[in-house]
């Protein structure tokens, strides 16, 4: 079966960078877009990016754009990403989801990884 | 880039009515459109896709209808699993959220 399971919470200072892994099991890894998705508290849903784990290549948000680096690695069917320069107002549970082939909606989604930036 | 915009925001039902929550695109996104459940704590969990396709496993009571710019998701007959967020998504060009709509017991 399909899951993607994230790494645990993490807890930043201002100004750091926060690095989030999403491993994928039970599907072939490349075949499938990776997107990422945030979630602040009480917030609704806002799309972040997606990267294609064949290719590498990636689509960012343009609120994102500077700031967010989509990255995957192949060998262990594992995609990342990191957010850097990080404010308070990026506190909010990261999602991984896939991509359902060629419908373009997300089909799976991990359990979610809570990132606190706090000084 | 497209906005999408929900409503409303909170609804306030019981156990058997019937439920309807609208979503408005900014600009047409033909029936690119899903529909997501969300309950506290949880990732979401798609419903519908393409404004109307049911996903495999979904009860149906669950509906989608529209196009262009105006859609809705209908719960037929409310049940108390049914108590969560909802959240439209377009996905005509790249893919934005709408803000939600929490559904409550009344």
């Amino acid at each position: 079966q399909v899951q993607l399971v994230q790494s645990g919470a993490e807890v930043k200072k201002p100004g750091a960078s926060v690095k989030v892994s999403c491993k994928a099991s039970g599907y072939t890894f490349t075949d499938y877009y990776m997107h990422w998705v945030r979630q602040a508290p009480g917030q609704g849903l806002e799309w972040m990016g997606r990267i294609n784990p064949n290719s590498g290549g990636t689509n960012y948000a343009q609120k994102f754009q500077g700031r967010v680096t989509m990255t995957r690695d192949t060998s262990i069917s594992t995609a990342y990403m990191e957010l850097s320069r990080l404010r308070s107002d990026d506190t909010a549970v990261y999602y991984c989801a896939r991509e359902s082939g060629a419908a373009r909606i997300f089909d799976y989604w991990g359990q979610g990884t809570l990132v606190t930036v706090s000084s | 880039d497209i906005q999408m915009t929900q409503s409303p925001s909170t609804l306030s039902a019981s156990v058997g009515d019937r439920v309807t929550i609208t979503c408005r695109a900014s600009q047409s996104i033909s029936s690119w459109l899903a529909w997501y459940q969300q309950k506290p704590g949880k990732a979401p969990k798609l419903l519908i896709y393409k404004a109307s396709s049911l996903e495999s496993g979904v009860p149906s009571r669950f509906s989608g209808s529209g196009s262009g710019t105006e859609f809705t998701l209908t719960i037929s007959s409310l049940q108390p699993d049914d108590f969560a967020s909802y959240y439209c998504q377009q996905y005509n060009s790249y893919w934005t959220f709408g803000q939600g709509t929490k559904v409550e017991i009344k």
